[in-house]
């Protein structure tokens, strides 16, 4: 069955530092999201790409968060400068097409991010 | 409140029993979806209810919705200890946007 992958599975990081988290979608898959969730709470949705741009972001998406899908395959989410409260674990989620209202979505198993 | 919220917070039973999870939300929705997370993965889609049905069924999974009560219920019946899990609905908004809005989620532990 197809599979949404993320990597790294967990990374480690200073506060401050860049960090970057990537996501192969499945193949045939035309929307593309990122969630988080900080340990124990709810999943929050960040950001949703189509078309190659952003289709809509959360207020937790602030200018310190980009997405891009750099070749046909890869979807990333960068952390520009990193904080403490970014620790979570990150979901990468697609689905089809969701226009015909019934819009699964398909979730990697997660890249923890642990910020110190 | 928050568009979905779940409740029991959680939830502990024995296996066989059945377990009930409901959730209620705030604005007009397109479908309710529940979704099943191991501890520590990603979330996997169980079932979707249209906002135009009022249950539906799916192997040991019963779902409901009641629009005019902005509620849910996941349903499952003779659980095992392998449905420990936590159990998110998400709302698919009647909004035009694509993201799904997910609930605080319940904690289900089955025990054997």
């Amino acid at each position: 069955e197809p599979e949404v992958t993320q990597t790294p599975s967990h990374q480690v990081t200073q506060m401050g530092q860049e960090v970057i988290l990537r996501c192969v979608p499945i193949s045939n898959h035309l929307y593309f999201y990122w969630y988080r969730q900080i340990l124990g709470q709810k999943v929050e949705f960040l950001v949703s790409f189509y078309n190659n741009e952003i289709s809509e972001k959360s207020e937790i998406f602030d200018d310190q968060f980009s997405v891009e899908r750099p070749d046909g395959s890869n979807f990333t989410l960068k952390i520009r400068s990193t904080k403490l409260e970014d620790s979570a674990m990150y979901f990468c989620a697609s689905t089809v097409a969701p226009g015909s209202g019934a819009n699964v979505l398909t979730f990697g198993a997660g890249s923890r991010l642990t910020v110190l | 409140s928050q568009q979905g919220e779940e409740d029991p917070q959680a939830l502990s039973i024995q296996e066989g029993e059945n377990a009930t999870m409901n959730c209620s939300y705030k604005t007009s929705i397109n479908n309710l979806q529940w979704y099943r997370q191991n501890s520590g993965r990603g979330l996997v889609h169980l079932i979707l209810i249209r906002s135009n049905e009022r249950e539906k069924h799916s192997g040991r999974l019963r779902v409901t919705l009641d629009t005019s009560k902005k509620s849910s219920s996941l349903l499952i019946t003779a659980s095992r200890a392998a449905d420990t899990a936590s159990y998110f609905c998400a709302t698919d908004l009647n909004t035009g946007f694509q993201k799904l809005v997910f609930g605080t989620g319940t904690r289900l532990l089955v025990s054997p």
